[in-house]
């Protein structure tokens, strides 16, 4: 199985910070890389596909690149509403795993 | 607009049963693969499995954790997705999310249903 590792498990940031959020990958897994926003109570929402590719509706604030083993996502100027918890998760091979999360928090 | 709603969570006690369903609209059901995500209490996102479309003749893949346990089904005349859970562990205990994958085998989860709880517990 694919072993995917975010880093930081948390951070702490204020408002108008950039943030960057790494994710690496056991193998390679090319650009089969997803990640995702979970607000509290609420069910995850898809930010970014493809390692880079902004999917419809999300701020171009967001954004993702990498191949190969390593991702990463950023935040260009955070804002309130990006406190959440963020997961990368894997799509190239089964079972389709997650990384444990980075929870984003108010400094 | 393309929505999911699962239902059918609820308190089970360890070693029984439980089927979980989920209803989409706003897209066509039948040209998709569909997967099935879960979430312990205050835990991280783990993928349970995923039911293939009929072109790839409604292949289903599992986790080694439910493996043997769980089967997911799907009937595309309803626009529905199954999981139907059996010898449940209070591990088991969770939120379970269908999802709907876009971008073939390789592809995201997009959108999420907003989840129904399992807990498992004597």
């Amino acid at each position: 199985d694919i072993q995917m590792t975010q880093s930081p498990s948390s951070l702490s940031a204020s408002v108008g910070d950039r943030v960057t959020i790494t994710c690496r990958a056991s193998q390679s897994i090319s650009t089969s890389l997803n990640w995702y926003q979970q607000r509290p109570g609420k069910a995850p929402k898809l930010l970014i596909y493809a390692a880079s590719s902004l999917q419809s509706g999300v701020p171009s604030r967001f954004s993702g690149s990498g191949s190969g083993t390593d991702f990463t996502l950023t935040i260009s100027s955070l804002q309130p509403e990006d406190f959440a918890t963020y997961y990368c998760q894997q799509s190239y091979s089964t079972p389709r795993g997650f990384g444990q999360g980075t929870k984003v928090e108010i400094k | 607009e393309v929505q999911l709603v699962e239902s059918g969570g609820g308190l089970v006690q360890p070693g029984g049963s439980l089927r979980l369903s989920c209803a989409a609209s706003g897209f066509t059901f039948s040209d998709h693969y569909m997967d099935w995500v879960r979430q312990a209490p205050g835990k991280g996102l783990e993928w349970v499995g995923r039911t293939k479309n009929k072109a790839n003749s409604y292949t289903t893949e599992y986790a080694a954790s439910v493996k043997g346990r769980f089967t997911i089904s799907r009937d595309d005349s309803k626009n529905s997705l199954y999981l139907q859970m059996n010898s449940l562990k209070t591990e088991d205990t969770a939120v379970y999310y269908c999802t709907r994958v876009r971008g073939g085998a390789v592809g995201w989860f997009d959108p999420w249903g907003q989840g129904t709880l399992v807990t498992v517990s004597s």
